[in-house]
Parts: structure tokens; C-alpha cells; sequence
């Protein structure tokens, strides 16, 4: 069974610092994707970032960027010059065995607070 | 245009209701998902539907009904709520069953059972 893990219940960073969060998983597949989405106290489910597997060039968008170590099962995301916007629990996210079709599983989430 | 809409946003009913929870998406996708977040946040699949059909059940209790009536609709019908119902329920769609599509989630609908 596909299982992630993200090992921060929570961290707590001044605004415009950078901060990394990190994910790890565990699967049989060779070629998969990796999702990050955030969700603001708004409940909303956002796509922050996506990587695709078999590329070896991290994922970026904007202020966030993704270190993904495919050896060692590790997705961990970047965000850089943090925003107060940025306050929100943060999940990492892996398709089910049978692809997408089977829902994501997620991590249990980082609640990720920026202070002013 | 909202992408991924449900109804109602709030639901509170007392123990033993049944009640309906209604998805709709604008999006043309035809694989679309309900997610169960419990009050730790934690969030977890329950049905996937995929042109209308079913595709997965995660181990969720027979009281729980989705009905696709076409690929833009998927609802959720909950018979004899139990306490342990109450919770976040998301809607989500993707454009068909491939691991390297998002997902676009709805809002969510707050459960309460009294």
C-alpha cells in the first residue's frame, strides 16, 4: 500500500523567511507524480506544485520550489521569501495504486503559521 | 465560474437523518472523487467514480451512497448518520483516471451531527 508521511505537525517561521516541509513515501511504482496542496483557513484545497518522477529537475512555481529525491522517497517543499498568505495547512499527496483514478493519498499535513 | 461547486456548505442534523450531499463540475472532467476530512484534518478517499461508474470504495459503511447521474455529478447520500459522521466532506474531479492529473476539489461540506 502506498503510504505518506509528513513528519512536521507544525512550524512557525517570521514572514519573508524561507522554509522547507517535508514529505516522504513509500511505493512500488517507477513513474508517478507527487502533489503539494495547500489549504487556507478558508477550507479550500489548492494544487501548489506538482514533479513528475522520471524528470531529475525540480518542480518550481513562483516562491515555491520542490527537492525531490527520488532514491530515497523524499518530496519536500520549499517556499522562499515566505507571505503572511502563506499561513495554511500544507499536504503532500500521492495517486493510489491504480493511478489517479484511485483518489490521492495524503499525508497527515503540516499546519504551517507565518508570523509578522 | 466556479470549477468544482457542492451543496450545501453547512449540513447540521441530529442522529439517525439521511441526508444528500451535491457535487457539480464545470470543468469537462470525467473522473471525479469523495474525500472524507476528519477533525484532525486528516484526509482520506472514499469513492471514485469514473463516467458514471464506480471505481473505488474505500472500506466506507454501506450507509454511505454516491449516485453519479452523469459525468458533471456526483452526490453523496448518507443514511442514518451517526455521531462519528461529522466531518469535512470534499468533492474533487480530474480530467480521467491518470495519476499525472491534479485534482480541483470543492469547497467542502461541514457535517454536524448533534
Amino acid at each position: 500500500a502506498q503510504t505518506v508521511t509528513q513528519s512536521q505537525p507544525e512550524m512557525s517561521v517570521q514572514e519573508a523567511e524561507t522554509v522547507t516541509l517535508s514529505c516522504t513515501y513509500d511505493t512500488s511504482e517507477n513513474n508517478y507524480y507527487l502533489f503539494w496542496y495547500k489549504q487556507p483557513p478558508s477550507r479550500q484545497m489548492i494544487l501548489v506544485i506538482r514533479q513528475e518522477a522520471y524528470k531529475q529537475q525540480n518542480a518550481t512555481e513562483n516562491r515555491f520550489s520542490v527537492n525531490f529525491q527520488k532514491a530515497a522517497k523524499s518530496f519536500s517543499l520549499k517556499i522562499s521569501d515566505s507571505q503572511l498568505g502563506d499561513t495554511a495547512m500544507y499536504f503532500c499527496a500521492f495517486p493510489g495504486a491504480g493511478g489517479g483514478a484511485d483518489g490521492l493519498t495524503f499525508g497527515k499535513g503540516t499546519h504551517l503559521i507565518i508570523q509578522p | 465560474d466556479t470549477a468544482v461547486s457542492q451543496t450545501p456548505k453547512y449540513l447540521v442534523t441530529q442522529m439517525g437523518n439521511d441526508k444528500s450531499i451535491k457535487c457539480e463540475q464545470n470543468l469537462g472532467h470525467d473522473t471525479m472523487y469523495w474525500y472524507k476530512q476528519d477533525s484532525k484534518k486528516f484526509l482520506k478517499i472514499m469513492f471514485s467514480y469514473n463516467n458514471k461508474e464506480l471505481i473505488i470504495n474505500e472500506t466506507v459503511p454501506n450507509r454511505f451512497s454516491p449516485k453519479s447521474p452523469d459525468k458533471a455529478h456526483l452526490n453523496l447520500h448518507i443514511n442514518s448518520l451517526e455521531l462519528g459522521d461529522s466531518a469535512v466532506y470534499f468533492c474533487a474531479s480530474s480530467r480521467g483516471g491518470a495519476s499525472n492529473q491534479p485534482q480541483h476539489f470543492g469547497d467542502g461540506t461541514r457535517l454536524s451531527i448533534l
